[in-house]
C-alpha cells in the first residue's frame, strides 16, 4: 500500500517571493513521483515527475523537486512565485515496477498555493 | 492534439436519477481512468478502462459503473444519485496499461451537482 501526506492545504505567499509545497509518501516498495497543477475549473496537468535519475526535478513554469528516499519527500520549490500560480498542487505516487501500472497512482489531498499581490 | 474531452461540463441532478458522464480521450491512447474529486475528499480513483476492459476499480458503491468502447472512449454512470455525489468527475487517459511512469492526462472535468 502507498499513501502521501501533503502537509499544508494552504499556501499564502507574496509576489516573487520562495515557495516550497511539502510532499511525503510511504510505501513498501519503489515508487515513481509526481507533482500535478490544477487551476480553477481546470483539470489536472503535469507539472513534473520522477522516474529515476538525478534526484532534482525539473518541471514546466519554473518548478522543481526534489527527490530525497531516505527522508521519502518529494518537495516542490520555486524560487519565484507569480499571480499565475495561483492554483492547487497535488503530490502523487505510483508503484516503479510489477503491474503496478499508473492506475494505481494515488494523490494527496492537494496544497492551495494562493500568491498575493 | 486534442486533449481529453469530457461531456457535459456542467449538470445538475435530483436525487434518485441516475447519469452518464462521457469521455473521449487523447487520440491514440488506450487507458482511461475516472476520478472523484470532492472538497472533503480529494482526489479519489473510481476505475481504469485498457482494451474495454476494467482493470481496477476503486472503493465506490456498485451505484458507479462504467465502460470503454473499441474506440477507447468511455462512460461512466451513477445510478440511483444522493446528495454526496455532488462533485467533480475527472477523466484521465494514458497511452498504455501497466507502466507506471506514464504520465496522466486529464480532462477539465464534469461538475455534477446533485439537488
Amino acid at each position: 500500500a502507498q499513501s502521501v501526506t501533503q502537509l499544508d492545504s494552504q499556501v499564502p505567499v507574496f509576489e516573487e517571493a520562495p515557495v516550497e509545497l511539502r510532499c511525503n509518501y510511504s510505501s513498501s516498495v519503489s515508487v515513481y513521483l509526481f507533482w500535478y497543477v490544477q487551476y480553477p475549473n481546470q483539470g489536472l496537468q503535469l507539472l513534473l515527475k520522477y522516474l529515476s535519475g538525478s534526484t532534482l526535478v525539473k518541471g514546466i513554469n519554473g518548478f522543481e523537486a526534489e527527490f530525497n528516499k531516505s527522508q521519502t519527500s518529494f518537495h516542490l520549490r520555486k524560487p519565484s512565485v507569480h499571480i499565475s500560480d495561483t492554483a492547487e498542487y497535488f503530490c502523487a505516487v505510483s508503484p516503479s515496477g510489477g503491474t503496478g501500472g499508473y492506475q494505481k497512482v494515488t494523490f494527496g489531498t492537494g496544497t492551495k498555493l494562493q500568491v498575493i499581490p | 492534439k486534442a486533449g481529453v474531452t469530457q461531456t457535459p461540463r456542467y449538470l445538475i441532478k435530483t436525487r434518485g436519477q441516475q447519469v452518464t458522464l462521457s469521455c473521449s480521450p487523447i487520440s491514440g491512447h488506450r487507458s482511461v481512468s475516472w476520478y472523484q474529486q470532492t472538497p472533503g475528499q480529494g482526489l479519489q480513483f473510481l476505475f481504469e478502462y485498457f482494451s474495454e476492459t476494467q482493470r481496477n476499480k476503486g472503493n465506490f458503491p456498485g451505484r458507479f459503473s462504467g465502460r470503454q468502447f473499441s474506440n477507447s472512449r468511455s462512460e461512466m454512470n451513477v445510478s440511483t444519485l444522493e446528495l454526496g455525489d455532488s462533485a467533480l468527475y475527472l477523466c484521465a487517459s494514458s497511452p498504455s496499461f501497466n507502466r507506471g511512469g506514464n504520465t496522466i492526462y486529464f480532462g477539465e472535468g464534469s461538475w455534477l451537482t446533485v439537488v
